[in-house]
């Protein structure tokens, strides 16, 4: 079983839908957690780094974390085809020195 | 642009050959990563540098694989006696020390071995 597991898609939206992305994670040291946005070919660009648990707003993202659960979202309003990507989600651990463990990704694809 | 940059950006190799990659880091981080993504899949960890030391290996970096960062700037990552399972795209990645968690990519390197 993977450190962090990440529904792979793809997913297809309409422009304008709600985009709504998670992961899952078994490691309960996981203290950190980030998304990032890959477009096809190039290297992966940090979105969004939240730590512990708590919600965080960035413009039309808003990322999500439940320690408890172990469940982690991303949440995009107002999709448009320039958010067509691959996300991925990462996490680390307090003594890890910033070892990032990544998602499968999940490809998303808005319609317009 | 003050990004990360990495060299060369493709490279086709026939199995056997030696390549080197090079990453040049954002100019003030000190710290430096570097990733192995393939099709389909997230990056996962191949080692990370503070400064010129090189502080953690993952086990998929095998006896085939080095990586240096001579005077704690720019870094290169070499493949010896290339396999066909080293293609994958190789991406480098930098942060400051007290913000390891906030690591920028570049471009990453595509590597095809033949």
């Amino acid at each position: 079983q993977k450190e962090v597991e990440q529904d792979p898609g793809p997913l297809s939206v309409p422009e304008g839908a709600i985009v709504s992305l998670n992961c899952t994670y078994s490691n309960s040291a996981f203290q950190y957690f980030m998304w990032y946005r890959q477009y096809s070919r190039k290297g992966p660009e940090l979105l969004m780094y939240t730590y512990s648990s708590g919600n965080k707003e960035d413009g039309r993202f808003t990322a999500q974390v439940d320690k408890s659960s172990k469940y982690i979202s991303l949440f995009i309003r107002d999709s448009q085809p320039s958010d067509s990507a691959t996300y991925l989600c990462a996490m680390s651990a307090n003594n890890q020195g910033g070892k990032l463990i990544f998602g499968q990704g999940t490809e998303l694809s808005v319609k317009p | 642009d003050t990004g990360v940059s990495q060299n060369p950006r493709h490279k086709i190799t026939k199995r056997g050959q030696n390549v080197t990659f090079r990453c040049d880091p954002i100019s003030e981080h000190n710290r430096l990563y570097w990733y192995r993504q393939t099709l389909g899949q997230g990056p996962e960890f191949l080692t990370y540098f503070q400064n010129e030391a090189q502080l953690e290996k993952s086990r998929l970096l095998s006896d085939r694989f080095s990586a240096e960062r001579p005077k704690g700037s720019f870094s290169t990552l070499e493949i010896q006696r290339t396999e066909q399972g080293d293609s994958a795209m190789y991406l480098c990645a930098s942060s400051l020390e007290n913000r390891y968690n906030e690591q920028f990519f570049g471009p990453g390197t595509r590597l095809t071995v033949l």
